[in-house]
């Protein structure tokens, strides 16, 4: 099973500044095979990027992704308002497709 | 635009058997392409990725269930099903049906429902 470690655990940050989450994995994975959804409070989550680096369909380009092999991340440019929320990375590069813990970005 | 819902009973007695239903809206279940998924998320913490079950019935069980888990689906209806057998506190979670696009090789999930907590306890 691969494992996925995202760090840091939370991050505090303000409006307008840049956010930068990581994800690592256990093992390789081919073909960039990562996701990253956010989750705000009692919603389920919503997918933002697949393949490390592709916006889902209303994503605005404000978030980006990036990385290969083992180490991921997730860049938010200029922090909103409706940013802050719980962001989680999976991968789909194995069996099982797993889950990171998440991080939270809140308020400073 | 497709739409998925979840429904079941929110209270379960350990030991005793978790059954879930999500109905699918929008389009039609009974094609190739998506997987029907179900996700849960225990109180406070991550996410869990429990199986999927395709349209012709074709399964994935995530190993961790320890053959708990079963999948249906019911084309006629455009419904999906979960069971989960000989529960603890343990399940207790909120649980997500949802769909995994799967274009081009991609395994995401695109589409969810809202969820439905479930606790287990006497």
């Amino acid at each position: 099973e691969i494992l996925l470690t995202q760090s840091p655990g939370t991050l505090s940050l303000s409006p307008g500044q840049r956010a930068t989450l990581s994800c690592r994995a256990s093992q390789s994975l081919s073909n960039s095979q990562l996701v990253w959804y956010q989750q705000k409070p009692g919603q389920a989550p919503r997918l933002l990027i697949y393949g490390a680096s592709t916006r889902a369909t209303d994503i605005p380009d404000r978030f980006s992704g990036s990385g290969s092999g083992t180490d991921f991340t997730l860049t938010i440019s200029r922090l909103e308002p409706e940013d802050f929320a719980v962001y989680y990375c999976q991968h789909y590069g194995g069996s099982p497709w797993t889950f990171g813990q998440g991080t939270t970005v809140e308020i400073k | 635009q497709v739409q998925l819902q979840e429904s079941g009973p929110g209270l379960v007695k350990p030991s005793e058997t978790l059954s879930l239903t999500c109905t699918v809206s929008g389009g039609p279940i009974g094609r190739s392409g998506p997987y029907w998924t179900w996700i849960r998320q225990l109180p406070g913490k991550g996410l869990e990725f429990l199986g999927y079950i395709y349209y012709s019935g074709t399964t994935y069980y995530n190993p961790s269930l320890h053959s708990r888990v079963t999948m249906s689906v019911d084309t006629s209806k455009n419904i999906f099903s979960l069971k989960l057998t000989s529960v603890t506190a343990s399940d207790t979670a909120v649980y997500y049906c949802a769909r995994t696009k799967t274009d081009n090789g991609i395994r995401v999930f695109d589409v969810w429902g809202q969820g439905t907590m479930v606790t287990v306890s006497s």
